[in-house]
């Protein structure tokens, strides 16, 4: 049974790009949340997704968005991009609200 | 009221000896108290949780005692070996319908030497 997996693993762009990141769920799960880890610190939620819409949100500007797919996969894109976007963002699934499992990130670095 | 503190930074241990990580909470809405391991390079993984009504859960050498009346937390780690050496972070959980948003600590880092 397969994990969480995202794609790309790592990733580079420059100011002002976008950049759309990938995650496909834990067998089973129907719930993803995505996340934002600077280095040295602890993830901070950005926001979830559930039956295809966005349910909760974080502290993070629109520049942040999602979506979610009827296979229960996701994206999360990144407009306008700034030098403190460089993180490691995380995917996490779940079945409703139950225990959350993380994917193993896709590093971001914007020069 | 949002944040989850976590102390102390990093933490050395003894092969053998107790890891202790502690984290403290405002909001009393937290329903819910994760604790994750996160290896260099890797995504964090769930090591044990529980829920506000429970003061203490054991999974093997990973103990969660919950102190509710102090709104605080802790992860015992029992017998650490050099491979319990990682990142640990707390985390608790607001829940709303379906959804929930975890807010997590600083993290620990964790040495422990053979």
């Amino acid at each position: 049974d397969a994990g969480v997996t995202q794609s790309p693993t790592h990733l580079i762009k420059t100011r002002g790009q976008q950049v759309t990141l990938r995650c496909s769920p834990k067998s089973g799960h129907d719930t993803v949340s995505w996340y934002q880890q600077a280095l040295g610190q602890g993830p901070q939620f950005i926001f979830q997704y559930y039956e295809e819409e966005e349910r909760q949100r974080g502290n993070f500007p629109d520049r942040f968005s999602g979506h979610q797919f009827p296979n229960y996969s996701s994206e999360l894109n990144v407009n306008a991009l700034l030098l403190g976007d460089s993180a490691l963002y995380l995917c996490a699934s779940s079945l409703g609200r139950i225990s959350q499992y993380f994917g193993p990130g896709t590093r971001l670095l914007v020069l | 009221q949002q944040q989850v503190k976590q102390s102390p930074q990093s933490l050395i241990v003894q092969k053998g000896g107790i890891s202790i990580i502690n984290c403290a909470y405002e909001n009393t809405a937290f329903d819910y108290f994760p604790w994750y391991q996160q290896f260099p390079g890797k995504g964090p993984a769930l090591l044990i949780a529980i829920r506000p009504d429970v003061s203490e859960k054991k999974e093997g050498r990973f103990t969660i005692s919950f102190n509710k009346s102090a709104k605080q937390f802790s992860l015992h780690i029992m017998d650490s070996q050099p491979g319990d050496s990682a990142t640990y972070f707390c985390a608790a959980a607001l829940s709303s319908g379906s959804a929930r948003q975890l807010t997590f600590g600083s993290g620990t880092q964790l040495t422990v030497l053979p």
